[in-house]
């Protein structure tokens, strides 16, 4: 079955940086991704999707870019500021929908 | 939150007891989803329903049971064979147009349970 794994538990920047989180994903027939923010004691809140037709997508200051080759997901977040503090992970769709557990995003003032 | 309430916020359980938490939309969404989410896990899917009066279930059930009476409504009930329903429990939903897994899950505010 699927798996989601991620490279880092944690992540702190700086202010103004860009941040980048990734995600890996064992099953190559897996043709949705999702990445989601969740802050602490809250539910989480979609941010961005791609299909696996596509390798890169972009909103409001995120962008999600697919490595189908390498099973490899990841999102950027240009300029972060200190709101973008959360919990931020992906979810990977093929036969079920599977989540990875998550990286702790600080950013620091 | 995006339309999906649950409630209560904190609900407490005692040894042998059932207790039901609830989840509403207003997104007109056909599928919806309950989800358990405990420290250093990824979500893991208890039950879902894509339609009225049917519901599958996920990957952890033991323990749990669901109704689906109204489209609006997906009540999940922690009965007493859960011998650790201590966590925090997500509801979602979906449009529900294409197949559950291929289509974005929004969530609700969650509620925590804890044991007493």
């Amino acid at each position: 079955g699927e798996s989601v794994g991620l490279h880092l538990p944690t992540l702190s920047v700086q202010e103004g940086d860009n941040s980048i989180i990734n995600c890996a994903y064992s099953n190559s027939a897996s043709d949705y991704f999702i990445w989601y923010k969740q802050e602490s004691g809250k539910g989480p809140q979609f941010i961005i999707d791609i299909r696996s037709n596509m390798d890169k997508r972009q909103g409001q200051r995120v962008t999600v870019l697919l490595n189908k080759t390498v099973k490899h997901l990841s999102l950027q977040i240009a300029a972060t500021q200190p709101g973008d503090s959360a919990v931020y992970f992906c979810a990977v769709g093929s036969e079920k929908l599977v989540f990875g557990k998550g990286t702790k995003l600080t950013v620091n003032p | 939150d995006g339309g999906i309430t649950q409630s209560p916020k904190y609900l407490f359980r005692k040894e042998g007891q059932n207790v039901t938490l609830s989840c509403e939309q207003n997104l007109n969404h056909d599928a919806m989803y309950w989800y358990r989410q405990d420290p250093g896990q990824g979500l893991r899917l208890i039950y879902y329903s894509q339609i009225v009066n049917d519901f599958q279930k996920g990957d952890i059930a033991e323990g749990y049971s669901v109704s689906r009476e109204k489209k609006e409504s997906f009540p999940l009930t922690v009965t007493s064979a859960q011998k650790n329903p201590t966590a925090f429990y997500l509801c979602a939903s979906s449009i529900g147009q294409g197949g559950p897994w291929e289509e974005t899950q929004y969530f609700g505010p969650g509620t925590r349970l804890l044991v007493l």
